[in-house]
């Protein structure tokens, strides 16, 4: 069981634009920025998005994020083949000693 | 270019030892902290814990506290993580990365560890 709440899965066609949840609480995502993984298969997880909205050097404009509260989101437009992955959303948190607690993740399908 | 090398898949025993490396390069390397994730095939990622390569200061993940330990080895730009007896239970993708600010940084590719009889 995760600390943060995805959705298992998410899909969209090509050129769409996907919506992927992450919920947590007041001790993660309620008092930390939320950082998003894109983990492309066979592949090792790479840095998406990190304080809350900042793409990370080399990511298109098409991905974005945002933070309410205790809640997350990662956009996707234009939605692309290759944008085919799993997407975890991640954050700190004072109940694991200050560590990272991640979503279990949502695999993003493109049909 | 900032770059995370980990060492290449283990297949060990029930009860067996092992240590498995992480090599930084591109950086200076005592001056972050370096994250170790597990992944089970299949499933998601959970933080095993974290050590500052400058002092070896280390945070664990209570899951892991007792059940692995993080050490690094400046001289060798290095961080390591190992086990006294291994379990079945072990098997898992193991991923080190980079810990700033801005989260998990590059991440290495991963030692893939197999623990069966």
């Amino acid at each position: 069981q995760s600390v943060l709440t995805q959705p298992p899965s998410a899909s969209g066609t090509p050129r769409q634009r996907v919506s992927i949840s992450c919920s947590g609480s007041s001790s993660n995502i309620g008092s930390y920025n939320v950082i998003w993984y894109q983990q492309l298969p066979g592949t090792a997880p790479k840095l998406l998005i990190y304080g809350n909205d900042k793409r990370a050097s080399g990511v298109p404009d098409r991905f974005s994020g945002s933070k309410s509260g205790t809640s997350a989101s990662l956009a996707i437009s234009g939605l692309q083949s290759d944008d085919e992955a799993v997407y975890y959303c991640a954050s700190w948190d004072d109940r694991l000693n200050g560590l990272v607690v991640f979503g279990g993740g949502t695999k993003l399908t493109v049909l | 270019e900032v770059q995370l090398v980990q060492s290449g898949a283990e297949v060990k025993k029930p009860g067996e030892s092992l240590k498995i490396s992480c090599m930084g390069s591109g950086y200076n390397f005592d001056t972050y902290w370096i994250a170790w994730v597990r992944q089970v095939p299949g499933k998601g990622l959970e933080s095993v814990g974290i050590i500052f390569a400058g002092d070896s200061d280390t945070k664990y993940s209570p899951s892991f506290q007792g059940q692995v330990t993080m050490s690094v080895d400046k001289s060798l730009n290095s961080a390591y993580l190992q086990w006294r007896s291994l379990k079945a239970s072990d098997t898992a993708m193991y991923y080190c990365a980079r810990q700033s600010s801005r989260g998990f940084d590059p991440w290495g590719q991963g030692t893939l560890v197999t623990v069966s009889s």
